[in-house]
């Protein structure tokens, strides 16, 4: 199957500052990449929907301004997290869909990225 | 009512137990996904299903669109086999998840 990535697995922060996490597609072009958030003991819940090339779509309750996307290329997209508080401590996930000789929106999860704000 | 039902959601196990987690999903989907989260927090994904059956080492999904249950399996399960296994389905442009089955195999 396909492999995507993600970077930093894990992350600990001072309050104030920004973190960027990386999500990679390795084989494959991702027309689309989906980003998570699970807090503990959670399930897993959209934050926002990006297509190359375009703005990331965000679900109710997400601060655009706060959870930067980035999704410049079809092998990357980054999620940063500005002017982190110890309330974004959470686990954040990443999934890419795409095409490439594949079925169409077939969903490709990354190992997630764990971030601590102190 | 949540659109992904897990059961159960807590399963406690003997190792070389046979074990079966179910799912079922009341919205149209174009897959599943049968995710497994380990206490780190990692997830793998094990299996995307839109018909039939996958088989993959010890473990087994199987789907049943017309009922929109699917199931997982573990065979021979082991204490590595321990961790979170959640459900995950997908309408064609989002993801519903489940709340996950938290499975123990002791030794």
């Amino acid at each position: 199957g396909a492999v995507v990535s993600q970077h930093p697995s894990r992350v600990i922060c001072k309050s104030g500052t920004s973190v960027k996490i990386e999500c990679r597609s390795l084989d494959f072009q991702a027309t689309t990449m989906f980003w998570y958030r699970q807090f503990p003991k959670q399930s897993l819940m959209l934050m926002a929907t990006s297509n190359e090339g375009s703005k990331a779509t965000y679900e109710q309750g997400v601060e655009k301004d706060k959870f930067l996307i980035n999704h410049a290329s079809l092998t990357l997209s980054t999620l940063t997290v500005t002017s982190a508080h110890p309330e974004d401590s959470s686990f954040y996930i990443c999934s890419a869909s795409g095409t490439s000789g594949r079925r169409i929106h077939e969903q490709f999860f990354g190992p997630g990225t764990r971030l601590t704000v102190l | 009512k949540n659109e992904v039902e897990q059961s159960p959601q807590n399963l406690t196990a003997q190792e070389g137990e046979f074990i079966t987690i179910n799912c079922s999903y009341s919205v149209g989907i174009s897959a599943l996904h049968w995710l497994q989260q380990h206490p780190g927090g990692g997830i793998v994904s094990l299996f995307m299903l839109s018909s039939g059956k996958k088989k993959h080492g010890r473990l087994i999904a199987t789907i049943n669109i017309q009922e929109k249950h699917s199931s997982l399996h573990i065979t021979a399960s082991h204490p590595r086999d321990s961790a979170v296994y959640i459900c995950a389905v997908q309408p064609p442009n989002d993801m519903r998840f489940g709340a996950g089955t938290r499975l123990t195999v002791k030794p």
